[in-house]
């Protein structure tokens, strides 16, 4: 079992919608979560990251952590054609201070 | 305007050759880390650093990569020899790590192809 999953996509949502992409991992313990944005042929950037269970919001970005399901989300409100890239979900191990990456999820937003 | 750089951002080498890349973290951080990407992997974890001191190099080839920090302002990964399997874009990304935060900012990459 990978340490972090995330289906690979592509999942295309119309401009304007809710998109919801989703991460599970396999480490108990991990306490810490990061969403990450990579367009094509750039660099994955930080968005947002989440510790507790529940919401976290920022804009038209919300964080949702579920620890007993080991479960995490990002939804994105009023999609643009802008947000289409793919999403990477990132781990912090615990008991380490290494962070593991899902392979990402691909999203389209059509115009 | 803080920001990982890395050097060189593309390589195209025979197999066979020592490859050599370069990363100046953020000033202040205090966590390196090491990454390959491709397309079958996804981002691999190769090595990370914590106040220059290797913490984990678990993910790399050992007998062909090796990671040093030889001061604060510069990270290398080398790979000698190098091998078609290892053409992938290479990250560094480097993190003020305290406690449960673990933001890492990542470099532009390095895009390395082994002919």
């Amino acid at each position: 079992q990978k340490e972090v999953e995330q289906n690979s996509g592509p999942l295309s949502v119309p401009e304007g919608a809710i998109a919801s992409l989703n991460c599970t991992y396999s480490d108990r313990g991990s306490q810490s979560f990061f969403w990450y944005r990579q367009y094509s042929g750039k660099s994955p950037e930080l968005i947002m990251f989440i510790y507790s269970n529940g919401d976290k919001e920022d804009g038209r970005f919300t964080a949702q952590l579920n620890k007993a399901s080991q479960y995490v989300s990002l939804l994105i409100r009023d999609s643009q054609p802008s947000d289409s890239a793919t999403y990477l979900c990132a781990v912090k191990v615990q008991g380490a201070q290494k962070l593991v990456f899902g392979q990402g999820t691909r999203l389209t937003i059509n115009p | 305007d803080a920001r990982v750089t890395q050097t060189p951002r593309h390589k195209v080498t025979e197999m066979g050759q020592e490859v050599t890349m370069r990363c100046q973290p953020i000033l202040g951080h205090n966590t390196v880390f090491w990454y390959r990407q491709t397309m079958m992997q996804g981002l691999e974890l190769l090595a990370y650093f914590r106040n220059r001191a290797p913490l984990d190099d678990s993910g790399m080839p050992k007998d062909r990569f090796s990671a040093e920090m030889p001061d604060a302002t510069l990270a290398t990964l080398k790979i000698q020899p190098s091998e078609p399997r290892d053409s992938a874009v290479y990250f560094c990304a480097s993190g003020l790590v305290l406690g449960r935060n673990t933001e890492a900012f990542f470099g532009q990459g390095t895009r390395l192809t082994v002919v």
